[in-house]
């Protein structure tokens, strides 16, 4: 079964500085990999998704991500974190067979020092 | 994508109780599922709802405690019953068409007292 591994569980970054948050996937088959942020009391948004087209995936807010199957790896990064980057992050993975649900990593919380 | 009204938004019910929470989309999708979010933990799937039968449930999640129902492609509610505190979580609705990403409502805030 597909599963997405965060490795991590806070990462503090400065102002300005560079944003990596890491997610590591299980699969059998070329996987639907996604990021999504939380802000705090707020519902899940999709910040992008990778559908086994291009490689380099861009999303909202000057986030992207690099799908590396030698690596099995999907990280998330940003050039430049701002304040308002602070926020939960989730990687996920299509969890296969027939209802394509969505499985979930643990989580990394982001941190934004001024 | 879709958009996704979730109601209630937030609620503080008694022990013993149940709680219906609706999740309206604006156009029909194709998947439909309820997940829970524990303080300071991910999501976890309840239950896929399928469209005029009989949801699918998770390992640990059993109907009679979160009976499901979906009538259409753009309406589904989860209801928590005969709740105790450790209910007290985040139920979050999400809908979509698999492979391009799933949208969220914006959940429930659940406190069990």
């Amino acid at each position: 079964a597909q599963s997405v591994t965060q490795l991590g569980s806070h990462v503090s970054v400065s102002e300005g500085a560079l944003v990596l948050l890491r997610c590591n996937y299980s699969s059998s088959v070329p996987p639907y990999l996604f990021w999504y942020v939380q802000y705090p009391n707020q519902g899940l948004q999709l910040l992008l998704k990778y559908t086994s087209a291009a490689t380099l995936v861009k999303g909202i807010n000057g986030f992207e991500a690099e799908f590396k199957k030698s690596e099995t790896s999907f990280h998330l990064t940003k050039p430049s974190a701002h304040m308002s980057d602070a926020a939960e992050y989730f990687c996920a993975v299509i969890g296969g067979g027939a209802t394509n649900k969505l499985i979930f990593g643990t989580g990394t919380l982001l941190a934004v020092q001024p | 994508s879709a958009v996704i009204s979730q109601k209630p938004s937030r609620d503080i019910c008694q022990r013993g109780t149940s709680l219906t929470i609706q999740c309206q989309v604006d156009s029909q999708v194709t998947m439909m599922f309820w997940y829970r979010q524990q303080p300071g933990q991910s999501l976890t799937l309840i239950a896929t709802a399928n469209q005029g039968s009989e949801a699918t449930y998770e390992s640990g999640f059993v109907i009679d405690k979160f009976p499901i129902s979906r009538p259409n492609l753009t309406f589904s509610t989860l209801t928590v019953s005969n709740m105790s505190p450790e209910d007290s979580s985040i139920y979050l609705c999400s809908a979509g068409t698999g492979n391009y990403g799933y949208t969220f409502g914006s959940g429930t805030r659940l406190t069990v007292v």
